[in-house]
């Protein structure tokens, strides 16, 4: 049973397209996060919910709109893709600030 | 702050110990983190501290804590070339998020 699931694994798609990425979790955490990998690795939070609420909306394109329907779903749609958009996005959960899990990543392959 | 930080690469010879060495921020983190990320993978908790710890030893892993200089190291013993990774260092901030270090990718050697 995977805690923290993304789906797709995979993603390539072209310039300008409109795409979303699903993440669950069935650890009973409260918080999830997205955060992007870039080419160099360094990860960045985009964003954190809390019970469906919104807590962390880092400094990301409006294009970039998360959705937690409830507090085991946090997805990521993605408006009028950029080439700058390729990178690999992790979800993740936390109960507080412990407790940390992942996901196993979506590389995203904007062309 | 966000700057937590790591030296770049280390490489190391398969069998001898690796140190990976993080300087953190938040002197309040309640715990901090390693994280270690194989080739095409997603992130896998390698180990953690709670503060009030200096040391823990988990293994071929030892974590050592150092508050005053939030000083964070991580020793691999008897490095073994499925060691070969990224590793990253993350604590605890504001809402929760965990703020990364830039990763240290040790390569290991036969």
């Amino acid at each position: 049973d995977t805690a923290v699931s993304q789906t797709p694994k995979y993603l390539v798609t072209q310039m300008g397209n409109d795409k979303s990425i699903k993440c669950e979790q069935n650890l009973g955490h409260d918080t999830m996060y997205w955060y992007k990998q870039d080419s160099k690795k360094f990860l960045k939070i985009m964003f954190s919910y809390n019970n469906k609420e919104l807590i962390i909306n880092e400094t990301v394109p409006n294009r970039f709109s998360p959705k937690s329907p409830d507090k085991a779903h946090l997805n990521l749609h993605i408006n009028s893709l950029e080439l700058g958009d390729s990178a690999v996005y992790f979800c993740a959960s936390s109960r507080g600030d412990s407790s940390y899990t992942f996901g196993s990543g979506t590389r995203l392959t904007v062309v | 702050g966000e700057d937590v930080e790591q030296s770049l690469f280390l490489s190391v010879r398969e069998g001898d110990s690796s140190v990976i060495n993080c300087t953190y921020t938040d002197s309040s983190s309640t715990y901090l983190y390693w994280y270690k990320q194989e080739p095409g993978a997603g992130l896998q908790l390698l180990t953690y501290i709670f503060s009030n710890m200096d040391m823990k030893q988990d293994q071929r892993l030892t974590v050592l804590l150092n508050k005053k200089d939030k000083h964070l190291s991580l020793r691999i013993a008897d490095t073994q070339t499925g060691d070969s990774a990224i590793y990253f260092c993350a604590e605890p901030a504001a809402g929760n998020k965990l703020t990364f270090g830039g990763g240290t990718r040790v390569l290991v050697k036969p």
